[in-house]
């Protein structure tokens, strides 16, 4: 079973700061991996997939990259409304089993 | 584009089921797999399982298996995940989610919240 790590859990940045988040996949997924922002008492937004492309509508400053099995969303300048917790996801879809990582919430400084 | 309405907020005792309908609109119901997703107060997002609403074709996540049946009704193009023999470990709010092309998690029902408890 594919085990999904991120890092780190919470990250406290300032408002118009960078933020850099990690996750890390067990074994290879390829590029199928998803970001998703989550405020609460939503549900989650979907943000990224394909580990780098942005779904619709979401803001040119989210970008996401990958290495092997390590895949990072980058926020370039966070705006008050991007303090969330933010999960990665793989979609391997065979066998079909969809495992999310713990998330990391992202707070004010 | 597709919208998808659950419906509300149930409360059930220990050992008893819970049916939870999910209805599409505005898109082909058909076209894309569906996925049922919890998330228990405080707590990450765990995936429960995905149904193909054409054909009704299901598998379900490992932790799931035996105690939850997911259907689809085409006719109304409408999603149902029954989950038995409740717990209180399984109150949590209860999401239906359509992929996308590529098989991300596109769009999101509103959830539903399950209490389960004595």
């Amino acid at each position: 079973e594919i085990v999904m790590t991120q890092s780190p859990a919470t990250l406290s940045v300032s408002p118009g700061e960078r933020a850099t988040l990690s996750c890390r996949a067990s074994e290879s997924i390829s590029s199928n991996l998803a970001w998703y922002q989550q405020k609460p008492g939503q549900a989650p937004r979907l943000l990224i997939y394909d580990a780098s492309t942005r779904a619709t509508g979401v803001p040119a400053r989210f970008s996401g990259s990958r290495s092997g099995t390590e895949f990072t969303l980058t926020i370039s300048s966070l705006q008050s409304e991007d303090f969330a917790v933010y999960y990665c996801q793989q979609y391997k879809n065979w066998p079909p089993i969809f495992t999310f990582g713990p998330g990391t919430k992202v707070d004010i400084k | 584009q597709v919208q998808l309405v659950q419906s509300g907020a149930e409360v059930k005792k220990p050992g008893a089921s819970v049916k939870i309908s999910c209805k599409a609109s505005g898109d082909s119901f058909t076209t894309y797999f569906m996925h049922w997703v919890r998330q228990a107060p405080g707590q990450g997002l765990e995936w429960m399982g995905v149904i193909n609403p054409s054909g009704g074709s299901t598998t379900y996540a490992q932790s799931f298996q035996g105690g939850l049946t997911m259907t689809s009704d085409m006719s109304t193009s409408t999603l149902y995940m029954e989950l038995r023999s409740l717990r209180s470990e399984d109150t949590a709010v209860y999401y239906c989610v359509r992929v996308n092309v590529r098989g991300a998690f596109e769009i999101w029902g509103q959830g539903t919240m399950v209490t389960v408890s004595s």
